[in-house]
């Protein structure tokens, strides 16, 4: 299958300092990547559709200025939370769909951000 | 919109079989996925249901009704490593998907 990685796995930051987080598909190309964002013990809510070469598309809530998203190659797709904040500790995760099977979704093994 | 139910435990002893049941309401239906996660992993894909009926693919079976709003995931011959939370989802729009809340299952000896 499809794989997709995530770096870092884990950070820690200060409130007020910004964290970029990366999703590369390994073995596939992916136009479309998608960030979510999963609290404790909660279900995965969609942040954004991440799209090469245009502008992502967020969902509603969702602050674009705050969570900057770039998606420069066919195979990478960088989320960037700026000015952190406590309650922007979260488990983010990426994922992509490899060919036309939108509902067969490759994750990321996620990042764990703790803003301090 | 899309919303999905799903009940948030369940649980159950090694060598049973569990079934997990997802209702949902959509504006527009193209099928029913399911999705494992462990806790702190990344959530692996399992199944996928366009059409009415069951799925089956090991231990794992999928079903759907259509005409229901309903499906379920059947775990069989459930092992330890079977405790994680179990995730359907729908496509909703161009590519993206709308998880239901989870359902976690615990598998004891």
């Amino acid at each position: 299958g499809a794989v997709v990685s995530q770096h870092p796995s884990r950070v820690i930051c200060k409130s007020g300092t910004s964290v970029k987080i990366e999703c590369r598909s390994l073995d596939f190309q992916a136009t479309t990547m998608f960030w979510y964002r999963q609290f404790p013990k909660q279900s995965l809510m969609l942040m954004a559709t991440s799209n090469e070469g245009s502008k992502a598309t967020y969902e509603q809530g969702v602050e674009k200025d705050k969570f900057l998203i770039n998606h420069a190659s066919l195979t990478l797709s960088t989320l960037t939370v700026t000015s952190a904040h406590p309650e922007d500790s979260s488990f983010y995760i990426c994922s992509a769909f490899n060919s036309g099977n939108s509902y067969e979704q490759y994750f990321g093994p996620g990042t764990r951000l703790t803003v301090t | 919109g899309q919303s999905l139910e799903q009940p948030s435990e369940v649980t159950a002893v090694e060598g049973a079989i569990v079934q997990i049941n997802c209702t949902y309401q959509t504006s527009g239906f193209y099928g029913l996925s399911w999705y494992q996660q462990h806790d702190g992993g990344a959530p692996t894909f399992l199944s996928y249901n366009a059409l009415d009926g069951l799925e089956e693919t090991g231990r794992f079976s999928s079903f759907l009704s259509r005409s229901d709003s309903y499906g379920y995931l059947l775990l069989q011959e459930l092992q330890m490593k079977d405790s994680a939370s179990y995730f359907c989802a729908v496509p909703s729009g161009y590519s993206t998907l709308t998880f239901g809340k989870g359902t976690m299952l615990l598998v004891s000896p």
